[in-house]
């Protein structure tokens, strides 16, 4: 069973609009979030995090909501643009995992000139 | 050199063959890692190194051998593997070995290794 889910496999979005990536997980005790962006043949890297003390963190064009009575993160991207097009990790971590970073499927994101 | 490089990009192998899987970081970091991607899956934590002691195992099978020789280096050694253990094999890097006040550590990736078992 998923603890972090993105339940979107796919999303499409048109340049200069908002993308909304959504992810969830079941396990009360995660209390850092991460998401991480992978383009083809790279490895993911590290986008924005945010700690359950929070409710929203952002960085530039990037702002991540959390949600946590709702087991819910989200990650807002405005404006879109074509660069933005690669497949977002939603990540997550609990002082009780030690170093493990439990991932979220992924969401592949295609802005659209 | 910088990043997480990790050789070869690709490998197909026998189940029969053994190879080695290599990750070499230029970053200065404590801590390193073997991920697991399968097709349409989460990236799946296996091995954990702090200061080139394992502290992770995450219940894999033997037929998958990790060595870190010092910090700056991981390899992951393969024998008699089985086709579903084809995979992008993700190593990473991360600062420290805990989690520390400032909460999770940031982990940087390696472009992976896409093995095929055939």
């Amino acid at each position: 069973d998923q603890q972090v889910k993105q339940n979107s496999p796919s999303l499409s979005v048109q340049e200069g609009r908002i993308s909304i990536l959504n992810c969830d997980y079941t396990n009360s005790m995660f209390d850092y979030f991460l998401w991480y962006k992978k383009y083809p043949a790279e490895g993911p890297t590290f986008l924005i995090s945010i700690s359950s003390i929070k409710d929203k963190n952002e960085d530039g064009r990037f702002t991540v909501f959390l949600n946590k009575s709702a087991k819910h993160l989200s990650l807002h991207i405005v404006p879109s643009q074509p660069g933005d097009s690669a497949v977002y990790f939603c990540a997550a971590s609990a002082n009780n995992y030690g170093q493990n970073f439990v991932f979220g499927p992924g969401t592949r994101l295609s802005v659209l000139p | 050199e910088t990043g997480v490089t990790q050789t070869p990009r690709h490998l197909v192998m026998g189940m029969t063959n053994k190879k080695s899987l290599k990750c070499e970081q230029h970053l200065g970091h404590n801590a390193m890692y073997w991920y697991k991607q399968s097709a349409k899956k989460p990236l799946e934590l296996m091995f954990v190194y702090n200061f080139k002691e394992q502290t992770e195992n995450n219940s894999v099978p033997s037929r998958f051998s990790p060595e870190c020789p010092n910090s700056s280096h991981l390899f992951l050694h393969l024998h008699t593997l089985q086709p579903e253990d084809s995979a992008l094999y993700l190593c990473a890097s991360s600062q420290d070995s805990g989690r520390g006040a400032s909460g999770a550590n940031v982990l940087t990736f390696g472009a992976g290794s896409r093995l095929t078992v055939l």
